[in-house]
C-alpha cells in the first residue's frame, strides 16, 4: 500500500548508543517531517524537509538530525541516545497545496535506559 | 509559543451521546483547520477539515464548527461510539505544530 512506511517498530537503546530512523514514502510527497510524541502529551515537532536537498528545525530538534537526500527518504538520526528521548516518533509527509493535512506512518517506539 | 491549543485532555461520554472536543488558535490568518484520530500504536489519520471561509463542515457523525471571533472550533461526535475512543488532535494547515489532543473515552 501507498504511505508513509517506518522502520523499525520498536528499539531499545543504552545511553549513548545512536541509531537512524528510517522513514520512507512513494507519493511523491514534497513535504516530510518528525515528530516525537511523549506519553500522555501531543506532538512535537523535530524537523522538517521542504523538498530534496533542504531541512530546517523544528520545535526540538537537540538530540536529532535529519538528512533528505531524495523525494522518497528522511531519516532521523540520534547520535548520542539520552533517556528523554525514550517517546514514538512518527513521520509524515505532505504534497504541496495539500489541503488535507499530512500522511503519517505508523511510528517508531524508542526506549532509551 | 503554542498556535493551537486544546486545553482538555480528556473527555469522557456514554455511548449514545454528543461528544464535543475543542480547540483553540492565535492566528487569525489560518486557512484551514484539521482534526486527526489517533488509536494506540497507529499514526494520526485525517479525520475532517474546515476552511477558514465557512463555519461548519459535516461528515456523516462528526461535525466541525467554526467560531473565527472567538478562534475557537470545535468538533461534535453524534452519537458517540465506543469505536470512537481515542485521542483527537487539531492543527492548523498553514503551521505544522498540534495541539496537545484530547482523549476521548467513549463507554458502552
Amino acid at each position: 500500500n501507498a504511505g508513509v512506511t517506518q522502520t523499525p517498530k520498536f528499539r531499545i537503546l543504552k545511553i549513548g548508543q545512536s541509531m537512524t530512523l528510517q522513514c520512507t514514502q512513494d507519493m511523491n510527497h514534497n513535504y516530510m517531517y518528525w515528530y516525537r510524541q511523549d506519553p500522555g502529551m501531543g506532538l512535537k515537532l523535530i524537523y522538517y524537509s521542504v523538498g530534496a536537498g533542504i531541512t530546517d528545525k523544528g520545535e526540538v530538534p537537540n538530540g536529532y538530525n535529519v538528512s533528505r537526500s531524495t523525494t522518497e527518504d528522511f531519516p532521523l538520526r540520534l547520535e548520542l541516545a539520552a533517556p528523554s528521548q525514550t517517546s514514538v516518533y512518527f513521520c509524515a509527509s505532505k504534497s504541496i497545496g495539500q489541503l488535507y493535512g499530512y500522511t503519517f506512518g505508523s511510528g517508531t517506539r524508542l526506549t532509551v535506559v | 509559543d503554542q498556535q493551537v491549543k486544546q486545553n482538555s485532555p480528556s473527555l469522557s461520554v456514554q455511548e449514545g451521546r454528543i461528544s464535543i472536543l475543542n480547540c483553540d488558535y492565535t492566528n487569525s490568518m489560518f486557512d484551514y483547520f484539521l482534526w486527526y484520530k489517533k488509536y494506540p500504536a497507529e499514526g494520526p489519520t485525517f479525520l475532517i477539515s474546515i476552511s477558514s471561509i465557512k463555519d461548519k463542515n459535516e461528515d456523516g457523525r462528526f461535525t466541525v464548527f467554526l467560531n473565527k471571533s472567538a478562534k475557537h472550533l470545535s468538533l461534535h461526535i453524534v452519537p458517540s461510539q465506543p469505536g470512537d475512543s481515542a485521542v483527537y488532535f487539531c492543527a492548523a494547515s498553514d503551521d505544522m505544530r498540534f495541539g496537545a489532543g484530547t482523549r476521548l473515552t467513549v463507554k458502552p
